[in-house]
């Protein structure tokens, strides 16, 4: 039972790159969410799907967008990647919604020069 | 104004010693309250959930205030595996995690 995966660990792009975070859960969780973590701002809810087939928009949504592939994979990409969106990307689940425990993967560390 | 307020610490205490974090958020149609704990350069993982009639979770003690808009953590008893940073989160529309309080415990 891996819980909450992410890969890449760390990717660095550079200006204009395109890239897709991949994220995966094993604990058959409805609920999954994409944050990015930045110094001194705390996690940011950039998208987040309440169920297989739907996804919303967070706070800081522009410049990404989302698939929920199925029940265990929730993808982030980003098409055209700029120097702001150099950030720790945390994905995470929960089992009914943003009430329940969200369990988070370790992060994806994403550099943009 | 952010929605969720945290001091960044860092708080530096000796083991044994009783710690608070205070936590504002500026809803006031706020719902759901957690305290989550994040080691350096990990991910955050839930501490406890914070009730309205506050709580308890062996040392921690969480307690709400909804007139004055704030939550606050009491660590007693402080142990080195303590020091962390702590992340305040409020469900008001969507989560809002705090910047975090940054905790460290010396021997």
């Amino acid at each position: 039972n891996a819980g909450v995966t992410q890969t890449p660990k760390f990717q660095v792009l550079k200006t204009g790159q395109s890239m897709t975070l991949q994220c995966a859960q094993d604990m058959n969780h409805n609920s999954m969410y994409w944050y990015r973590q930045d110094p001194g701002m705390g996690l940011r809810l950039i998208y987040y799907s309440a169920s297989e087939g739907t996804t919303d928009k967070g706070e800081v949504p522009n410049g990404y967008n989302v698939s929920r592939l199925n029940k265990r994979e929730f993808s982030l990409r980003l098409e055209s990647a700029a120097p702001s969106q150099t950030s720790v990307y945390f994905c995470a689940s929960s089992d009914r919604g943003p009430t329940d425990t969200q369990y988070f993967g370790p992060g994806t560390r994403l550099t943009v020069l | 104004r952010k929605e969720v307020e945290q001091d960044p610490g860092p708080f530096n205490v000796p083991e044994g010693a009783t710690v608070a974090f205070n936590c504002t958020y500026s809803n006031s149609a706020s719902q759901s309250f957690f305290w989550y704990r994040q080691d350096c350069r990990k991910e955050p993982k839930l501490l406890m959930s914070v009730y309205s009639s506050g709580n308890e979770d062996g040392r921690f003690t969480a307690q709400l205030n909804r007139a004055s808009q704030y939550i606050s953590l009491l660590i007693r008893d402080s142990k080195l595996s303590d020091s962390a940073t702590y992340l305040c989160v409020v469900l008001s529309n969507d989560m809002r995690f705090g910047a975090g309080t940054r905790l460290t415990v010396k021997p």
